[in-house]
């Protein structure tokens, strides 16, 4: 799978919106956009997904450049319950494993 | 709450003995995978099992081995424990392998001293 480049770490105000960046020069016509976040001490989350136009849901809004080279995750109003690592995956559409590939992701952290 | 329950949450276990870790996916969700977690890390693939049939592997020595079941369930196997495989281990079940909604179980929390 194509690799993300997310920045190691954010902070956010609460009740701010949040935008998270992440790079993928290198994603192909068939990979979607997965975010998952991973809480502290909780497995991952599926929040959004995508493949090239922009997608919301009741969670967060997924806001794809044109050229599908960056992506950006909108949480509208950061609470105190956002703050987790954020992953950016690329997942190829297509017969085979249902393979996520995480990196590092992105620790937000939430100010009071 | 994501419907998928792993056990146990916690395990201890010495280098060489085998363990097994269980978890429940949601009713309906033919698809299973299994992830590891070191401290401070993204999960890495294990594997994934689709209609009780390994049927993608990520880069994981054959002493990590599992089953899944009819009723939902699955097991990973780990035989030969080294200190290296102390980590988080997360299972993921979806309605298939296509594009969806993975949920993550809270994972198993395995200590190898």
């Amino acid at each position: 799978d194509a690799k993300t480049t997310q920045p190691n770490s954010m902070e956010s105000n609460e009740e701010e919106p949040v935008h998270l960046p992440c790079n993928h020069s290198t994603i192909s016509g068939t990979d979607y956009i997965h975010w998952y976040r991973q809480l502290p001490s909780q497995g991952p989350e599926y929040v959004i997904h995508g493949l090239t136009s922009n997608v919301n849901n009741r969670m967060a809004s997924l806001a794809i450049a044109e050229d599908r080279k960056s992506s950006t995750l909108i949480l509208h109003r950061a609470t105190l319950r956002d703050a987790a690592v954020y992953y950016c995956i690329l997942k190829r559409s297509g017969a085979g494993s249902y393979q996520l590939t995480f990196g590092k992701g992105t620790k937000l952290s939430v100010i009071p | 709450e994501t419907g998928v329950t792993q056990s146990p949450t916690h395990l201890i276990k010495t280098r060489g003995q085998q363990v097994t870790l269980r978890c429940s996916s949601q009713s309906g969700h033919n698809t299973v995978s299994w992830y590891q977690q070191a401290l401070g890390q993204g999960p890495q693939f294990i594997f994934q099992y689709y209609r009780e049939e390994e049927n993608g592997r990520g880069n994981f020595p054959p002493r990590f081995s599992g089953l899944q079941f009819p009723n939902y369930s699955s097991e990973l196997n780990v035989n030969a424990l080294e200190l290296d495989d102390s980590a988080l281990y997360l299972c993921a079940s979806s309605l298939s392998w296509e594009n969806t909604e993975a949920f993550f179980g809270q994972g198993t929390r395995l200590t190898v001293v």
